[in-house]
């Protein structure tokens, strides 16, 4: 079974610029969540989709959005980019939906540089 | 609120040695699952293993180990004669609202672990 993919894998951009990053979960899982990982502030939950629905979001500001396609892959958007969302941006999905989290399977990531 | 703490920054070892890394939790939660993942330097984190609060069951596989421990709150691993591809990033995570399905967690600040030969 193919894992979880994220492209770019790198990408550099400017302050005040947008972003969006893509994952395609395992086939067949249906949750997508989204991780930002920084030296700093760690491993960060920014949002959680199922079946198209933002299901639960973590305390990041609106700049960071995301949303998921009927096909299960998700995007997540950073607008007016600043120079603390250079991160690696990780992406997990999940399968199913019955009480409980299964374990979660991670994507290599993005690693955004904001210049 | 959620808070898993992983007060070992960094562990250094020699290849052959056993080594513990602690993780103790917080959550008002009664029901919940606890995580943990390995990231090697490629990035990807590599899911290891879940727990859930009901099973205090300590679980081995091949040279790893966990020790789940209510009473402490306590989720503690150990690599049994630890070799150099050991040497990753460790991370310990909870589940968040298990009942409701929802699927993020919250992860401790890991644990760099470096297996010398």
């Amino acid at each position: 079974k193919a894992g979880v993919t994220q492209t770019p894998r790198y990408l550099i951009k400017t302050r005040g610029q947008q972003v969006t990053l893509s994952c395609s979960p395992i086939s067949g899982h249906r949750s997508v969540s989204w991780y930002q990982q920084t030296p700093g502030q760690g491993l960060q939950f920014l949002f959680e989709y199922f079946s198209e629905t933002q299901r639960n979001k973590g305390n990041f500001p609106g700049r960071f959005s995301g949303r998921q396609f009927s096909n299960s892959r998700s995007e997540m958007n950073v607008s007016t980019l600043e120079l603390g969302d250079s991160a690696l941006y990780l992406c997990a999905s999940s399968g199913g939906r019955t009480a409980g989290p299964y374990e979660q399977y991670f994507g290599p990531g993005t690693r955004l540089t904001v210049t | 609120a959620q808070k898993v703490t992983q007060a070992q920054t960094e562990i250094s070892v020699v290849e052959k040695e056993d080594v513990t890394l602690d993780c103790v939790y917080e959550t008002r939660d009664t029901t919940y699952y606890l995580f943990w993942y390995k990231q090697p330097p490629s990035g990807e984190l590599v899911f290891l293993i879940r727990r859930n609060s009901f099973d205090e069951q300590n679980e081995i596989s091949g040279r790893y180990s966990w020790n789940f421990q209510k009473s402490t709150s306590s989720f503690n691993f150990t690599i049994t004669a630890s070799q150099v591809v050991d040497s990753a990033v460790y991370f310990c995570a909870l589940s968040e609202a298990v009942d409701t399905g929802r699927r993020a967690l919250t992860f401790g600040s890991g644990t760099r672990l470096q297996v010398q030969p």
